[in-house]
């Protein structure tokens, strides 16, 4: 399978534990996104790499946040001391560069919980 | 601030009918609209991109249109199938802009 692949599919987690997700986008795609969804509403923006920069982040991303890309390939979103209202689907994308085709591909997402 | 505006926000079909979803956005300043799939609980499927110098898109019984100085996109589904249930979602990409903004989604059921 050469899409999008993301993992765990599911995490459920106690309130206040770290979390880490992992997204392997498609191997010639130099961007990558992160995109959380909430029950009933549309995904929205977290944060942009393109090749292991990180470009652009919401506010959304809170400090408890964090994302890496270290050598332009897979990335890791990290949530600390998570709260109840970071339960949600993290949906990452990637896209070939600007000027080119640039159909973002998603993956099959990541459930959280916290309990 | 790109709105993206979704109508209707949940329809049901019999079978065979066909599908039409639309799609509205405030900016026309817009690089590209793609319209995704969605199961539930799973991720986005990417059906159709328009790039904003393209009036429509087609692939097999789906056909986007894309109408800039209206901000509008519609999404024609030709003999729905109980496979076509899901939610699609529309979203815009802005020039000078990285983020997709996305609709809340049309729910869709088709009957049998």
């Amino acid at each position: 399978d050469t899409g999008v692949s993301q993992n765990p599919r599911h995490k459920i987690t106690k309130r206040g534990q770290n979390v880490t997700f992992r997204c392997d986008p498609i191997s010639e795609h130099n961007r990558l996104y992160w995109y959380r969804q909430t029950l009933g509403q549309g995904p929205e923006f977290l944060t942009y790499f393109q090749n292991e920069a990180q470009l652009e982040k919401s506010r959304l991303l809170s400090d408890r946040f964090s994302a890496e890309r270290p050598k332009g390939s897979f990335s890791t979103l990290e949530i600390q001391r998570t709260e109840q209202g970071d339960s949600a689907m993290y949906l990452c994308a990637s896209s070939l560069p600007r000027g080119e085709n640039t159909e973002a591909f998603f993956g099959q997402g990541t459930r959280l919980t916290v309990v | 601030k790109q709105e993206v505006t979704q109508i209707p926000a949940a329809l049901s079909v019999p079978e065979g009918e066909n599908l039409v979803l639309n799609c509205s956005f405030t900016d026309s300043a817009i690089y590209n609209l793609q319209w995704f799939r969605q199961d539930p609980g799973k991720g986005l499927t990417s059906l159709l991109l328009i790039q904003s110098s393209q009036r429509e898109q087609t692939s097999g019984r789906l056909n986007a249109s894309l109408d800039k100085s209206s901000g509008r996109s519609t999404l024609y589904i030709a003999a729905s199938q109980p496979g076509d249930s899901a939610t699609y979602l529309c979203a815009v990409l802005l020039y000078g802009n990285n983020r997709l903004a996305f609709g809340k989604g049309n729910q869709v059921v088709v009957i049998p």
